[in-house]
């Protein structure tokens, strides 16, 4: 199992840019999640999805935000435009709802610095 | 809403004296509990889970946790700790009536001294 995917790893970016941060779930999961990590936050989970819909987005910090899983394979979070508030390391997650533990299996993250 | 405490930001142990990390949570019906452990720079690694049955719980690097539900506690421990254990730990709780969301902790940064 190749387990969570993110990609890319590490992304520098100027103010202004859009960002667009990819996932790729693990196989036979069909709940995803986007976190955001920083020094001053911690961990906090921005929307999950469940079978590709979206369920709670109620942690997207603003419109500049949005995420999308066109598929069970695939979910992107874009950042548009980007700030250096904005900077942080951003996982995603994915689960299996139907094992009724909800255990979640973490990426890498993506170390997203903006400048 | 369930929410968790970890009281400790930071504990220090010498390599090969026994840990103890505490957690409690606040949750109204059965509560999945978790534990996971992030190195630097890396992402979120389970450690061990409970969501019914025994209450004493083993993970995987020989760490475990008890579920004590009088204390709405999940305190994590680890007999004999090493070096490589040094990283931050993550308490977590779900449950059925929240979907599959979790809350998690603020964490617990150990660091061991040899």
């Amino acid at each position: 199992d190749a387990g969570v995917i993110q990609s890319p790893r590490h992304e520098v970016t100027e103010m202004g840019q859009e960002v667009t941060l990819r996932c790729k779930p693990i196989s036979g999961h069909n709940s995803l999640f986007w976190y955001r990590q920083t020094m001053m936050r911690g961990l906090e989970l921005l929307i999950y999805f469940n079978n590709n819909v979206p369920i709670d987005d109620s942690g997207m910090p603003e419109d500049r935000f949005s995420a999308k899983m066109p598929n069970a394979s695939f979910s992107t979070l874009k950042i548009q435009p980007s700030e250096p508030r904005d900077s942080a390391v951003y996982f995603c997650a994915s689960s299996s709802r139907d094992r009724a533990s909800y255990e979640q299996y973490f990426g890498p993250g993506t170390r997203l610095t903006v400048t | 809403a369930q929410s968790v405490t970890q009281p400790d930001i930071h504990i220090t142990v010498s390599e090969g004296a026994s840990l103890e990390l505490r957690c409690n949570y606040s949750y109204g019906a059965t509560p999945y509990l978790f534990w996971y452990v992030q190195s630097p720079g890396q992402g979120l690694q389970l450690l061990l889970k409970y969501f019914s049955g025994d209450t004493l719980v083993q993970g995987i690097k020989g760490f475990e946790a008890e579920f004590k539900r009088s204390q709405s506690s999940f305190n994590l421990r680890k007999p004999s700790v090493h070096w490589s254990d040094a990283a931050e730990y993550f308490c977590a709780v779900g449950g059925m009536e929240y979907g599959n969301k979790l809350v998690f902790g603020a964490g617990t940064i150990l660091r061991v001294k040899s």
